[in-house]
């Protein structure tokens, strides 16, 4: 596709259950990348990935969160046993490793 | 740890008017600041960027300063219009890593 593609857009979770947040990157980009960004507030570096690599996961919050790119494109952002605070946009974005970032509209989760 | 603050936090301007947001960071080996717009409900878009090789950076409306011995830089929207009303958001890449650290936001208005 033309741009970074992210589904679902909106999801609403109750609380503990496990949700998953896909990815689909700008073909041909090897960086992917993922923020958390909270209400009012900038993104926040989760994860990442160069091809299939997770070469950096310092910013997942916790051991629920759990983050794959198995063949270097797609991505999957699971977080299981979901909480409140875990109430946020979740952005996804690719590079060709030159430094910009392309980002995808985001999917929305809302954990009640 | 690495920080970035941004100030203003919101800012109301008249068409036509200039528009500074500014930012600082705290890594001192810092060496490439982007500026992101994002608009109500997509995800942050590149608008311009600057490395830390260069003072200034230009392109048409929109330019950036960057001062490293103060380690501040800002961005300068000039000649404003109602569809320059966004969020924007400042970033600082972190060194050595390929992760970037976002300012807080500043939401635009432009009124008409």
């Amino acid at each position: 596709g033309a741009g970074v593609s992210q589904s679902p857009r909106y999801k609403v979770a109750k609380r503990g259950q496990d949700v998953a947040l896909r990815c689909d990157p700008i073909s041909g980009h090897v960086s992917l990348f993922w923020y958390q960004q909270a209400l009012g507030q900038g993104p926040e570096f989760l994860t990442y990935f160069q091809n299939e690599a997770q070469l950096d996961k310092s910013g997942l919050p916790s051991d629920r969160f759990f983050a794959e790119r198995p063949e270097g494109s797609v991505s999957t952002l699971k977080i299981q046993r979901t909480q409140q605070e875990d109430s946020a946009v979740y952005l996804c974005a690719s590079s060709l490793g030159d430094g910009e970032l392309f980002f995808g509209e985001g999917s929305r989760l809302t954990v009640l | 740890g690495e920080n970035v603050e941004q100030h203003p936090s919101t800012l109301s301007v008249q068409e036509g008017d200039s528009a500074v947001i500014k930012c600082t960071y705290s890594d001192s080996a810092s060496n490439y600041f982007p500026w992101y717009k994002q608009e109500l409900g997509k995800g942050p878009q590149l608008i311009i960027d600057i490395r830390s090789n260069v003072g200034e950076k230009k392109d048409q409306r929109i330019a950036v300063t960057l001062n490293k011995t103060a380690k501040h830089f800002s961005l300068h929207i000039t000649e404003t219009q109602p569809e320059d009303s966004a969020v924007y958001f400042c970033a600082a890449s972190i060194s050595g890593t390929y992760k970037y650290i976002f300012g807080t936001g500043t939401r635009l208005k432009v009124l008409a």
